[in-house]
């Protein structure tokens, strides 16, 4: 079955700074990737996603680039803002239905 | 937010009583899913269902079960409740209009003393 796997479990930035989120899949089936941000006390909120068609999608201030050879992709925030400050999640389907979530980064954003 | 509740929202019981989670959706989604959420593991499915009377096991399945009687809800139930079941549980919907697409419900939080 689909593992994904998610790098690094806690980042820490300067405002204003750059973060990159990174997972890896292992089922090449695996044709779309979401990205959800969670904060403190709240559900998972759907930020950004990818299918397997493209290799980049860019929404304002984050995006998310896929490498299908490599099995990997990446979450990227810039000019980050303490509002950023969340719990991040990455995703792959599997058997079109199911998703399979990392186990997710805390990433904190200080001014 | 996708017209999901919970319900409960929180809940305390005790080792080996029977407990129901309620996922109810005003939008006739047809698919739904269960999730629970614990440090370090991120959210792992437990089951699921893609439509009245059709469900499925997930990853976590072991000590749960479901129910869907109806389009809008979708009851998790754990039969003998154990320490090793709290957690917080989300329920989730997939409206179809993009395949895969997911959106959460608020969550309930249970606590298995």
């Amino acid at each position: 079955g689909e593992n994904v796997e998610q790098h690094p479990s806690t980042l820490s930035v300067q405002e204003g700074d750059s973060a990159v989120i990174k997972c890896t899949y292992s089922d090449s089936a695996s044709n779309y990737f979401p990205w959800y941000k969670q904060e403190l006390g709240k559900r998972p909120q759907l930020i950004i996603d990818i299918r397997s068609n493209v290799g980049e999608k860019k929404d304002q201030r984050i995006a998310v680039t896929l490498n299908k050879t490599a099995k990997h992709f990446s979450l990227h925030i810039t000019e980050t803002q303490p509002e950023d400050s969340a719990v991040y999640f990455c995703a792959a389907s599997y058997n079109t239905d199911k998703l399979i979530f990392g186990t997710g980064t805390r990433l904190q954003v200080f001014p | 937010d996708a017209g999901i509740t919970q319900s409960p929202r929180h809940k305390v019981t005790e080792t080996g009583t029977p407990v129901t989670l309620r996922c109810h959706q005003t939008e006739n989604h047809r698919y739904m899913y269960w999730y629970r959420q614990d440090p370090g593991h991120g959210l792992r499915l437990i089951h699921y269902s893609y439509g009245v009377k059709d469900t499925d096991k997930g990853e976590v399945s072991d000590g749960y079960s479901v129910s869907r009687s109806k389009t809008e809800d979708f009851l998790l139930t754990l039969e003998s409740a154990t320490s090793s079941q709290t957690s917080v549980y989300f329920c989730a919907i997939n409206p179809g209009l993009v395949p895969d697409e997911q959106f959460f419900g608020p969550g309930t939080r249970l606590t298995v003393l």
